[in-house]
């Protein structure tokens, strides 16, 4: 089983909710990405969690809150955010961190949540 | 700094023929790794091909290959036979080590489209 899944697939979210992302993934992976993209660019690094902790974060506002809860499930929270915010937000795993070029691993993406931001 | 470059924005290509997407890499490190990933609309990104720059063989992965020229940063994919499920956006990318982690850098993209 290759499968990362999220939910939800869409959110659409006044300028003051609060909302979360979830992401699992059962392939016992120990590394988890959130990334941002919008239509047409690359994906863009927000965070890494290695072993279940914030190893990463790609100076990301505040309003977007991670959080690993076990080494399966990562969460993505969401608070007071702005229109440009609106974006195709993924979720990817790999078997581990990589920290050196013997133990590269790929990372497994998600299908994303499609964010609106109204 | 490490960065990765491709420079067509848009290719086409007639069903059945071949087509070669460009990506070159800029890294100051000997031994690494490269991929390519194909994100079809509105689909999940999945990897394609992977290889590792201290092997001189260049990865193959059925009507994928990539054409790996170390010396000029290069690293090329060709699709052979192809058909409209190649139509997506392909995405060259380099690991990048930050500490005792690394972040996928992604080229721009480029967005193959599949003529019947």
């Amino acid at each position: 089983d290759t499968e990362v899944t999220q939910t939800p697939k869409h959110l659409v979210m006044g300028m003051t909710n609060k909302k979360s992302l979830k992401c699992e993934q059962h392939m016992g992976h120990r590394a988890m990405y959130w990334y941002k993209q919008k239509a047409k660019k690359p994906p863009e690094l927000m965070f890494v969690y290695s072993y279940e902790k914030l190893s990463i974060n790609e100076s990301v506002p505040s309003r977007f809150s991670p959080e690993c809860p076990n080494s399966s499930l990562l969460n993505l929270h969401l608070h007071a955010l702005q229109p440009e915010d609106s974006a195709l937000y993924l979720c990817a795993s790999s078997r581990k961190p990589a920290f050196d070029r013997a133990s590269t691993y790929e990372q497994y993406f998600g299908p994303g949540t499609r964010l609106t931001v109204t | 700094a490490q960065t990765v470059t491709q420079s067509q924005p848009e290719m086409s290509v007639q069903e059945a023929e071949t087509v070669t997407l460009s990506c070159t890499y800029d890294t100051s490190e000997s031994d690494y790794y490269l991929f390519w990933y194909k994100q079809p609309p509105s689909r999940q990104m999945i990897l394609v091909i992977r290889q590792e720059a201290y092997k001189q063989q260049n990865a193959t992965e059925n009507r994928f290959s990539v054409n790996f020229q170390k010396a000029a940063k290069s690293f090329s994919l060709k699709i052979s036979d192809s058909q409209l499920g190649d139509a997506a956006m392909y995405f060259c990318a380099y690991p990048l080590f930050v500490g005792a982690n690394s972040k996928l850098t992604f080229g721009k993209g480029i967005t193959l489209s599949v003529r019947p």
